[in-house]
């Protein structure tokens, strides 16, 4: 089945310090789609993106999508605490009734005061 | 985005029982998604749950151990039945966030742990 790879699995960095989490996959895909999940919390969803080298910003996030849609990549400038949670992308699975997101495993971000 | 609630939020329970964990979401939606989060893990997903039809479940999980109902457009229960200690994990539903959209929204979760 489809599969989403998805790295590191940790990082931890001090707080001002940029942050990268990339999603790999072997199949072009139709969207991709990043969540945040704090420490004890749900996955919240941050953004989709569909469109092949696209790019996307909210705040000090950034949000890309590769040339050949096998790629994404979401980078925080100058982390802070407030960016602690384990950030997910997830991937449209195949068309049909029952479309369901595929997960990658998702990279855990420790941010030090 | 659709507001969705859980109950219950935590639960203890003891091996061999059962828990029903409810979903409830304050729009009607077609698709509803229950899946399983254990501790640092990424999400699996159980089921998908379409009012008026059967659950259709993921590989590695069945109907037996994992009975859904979806007797609205606005609710769902998920039951954990027979429960071991590797039932323990959080158990969140989740929705659709549009008619075309394809974001999910989630609920708060269910914390359970299996003694």
């Amino acid at each position: 089945g489809q599969q989403v790879m998805q790295i590191p699995q940790y990082q931890h960095v001090q707080e001002g310090e940029d942050f990268t989490t990339y999603c790999n996959s072997s199949t072009t895909l139709s969207n991709i789609q990043w969540y945040k999940q704090r420490p004890g919390g749900h996955p919240v969803f941050l953004i989709q993106l569909v469109k092949s080298g696209e790019v996307k910003k909210q705040k000090r996030l950034t949000f890309q999508f590769g040339e050949a849609k096998k790629n994404s990549s979401l980078h925080i400038t100058a982390t802070q605490t407030t960016d602690v949670g384990t950030y997910f992308c997830a991937v449209l699975g195949s068309a049909g009734n029952n479309r369901k997101l595929i997960w990658g495993l998702g990279t855990s971000l420790a941010v030090n005061p | 985005s659709a507001v969705i609630s859980q109950k219950p939020s935590r639960d203890i329970c003891q091996r061999g029982t059962s828990l029903t964990i409810q979903c409830q979401v304050d729009s009607q939606v077609t698709m509803m998604f229950w899946y399983r989060q254990q501790p640092g893990q990424s999400l699996t997903l159980i089921a998908t749950a379409n009012q008026g039809s059967e659950a259709t479940y993921e590989s590695g999980f069945v109907i037996d151990k994992f009975p859904i109902s979806r007797p609205n457009l606005t609710f769902s229960t998920l039951t954990v039945s027979n429960m071991s200690p590797e039932d323990s994990s959080i158990y969140l539903c989740s929705v659709w966030g549009g008619r075309s959209s394809y974001e999910q929204y989630f609920g708060p979760g269910t914390r359970l742990t299996v003694t």
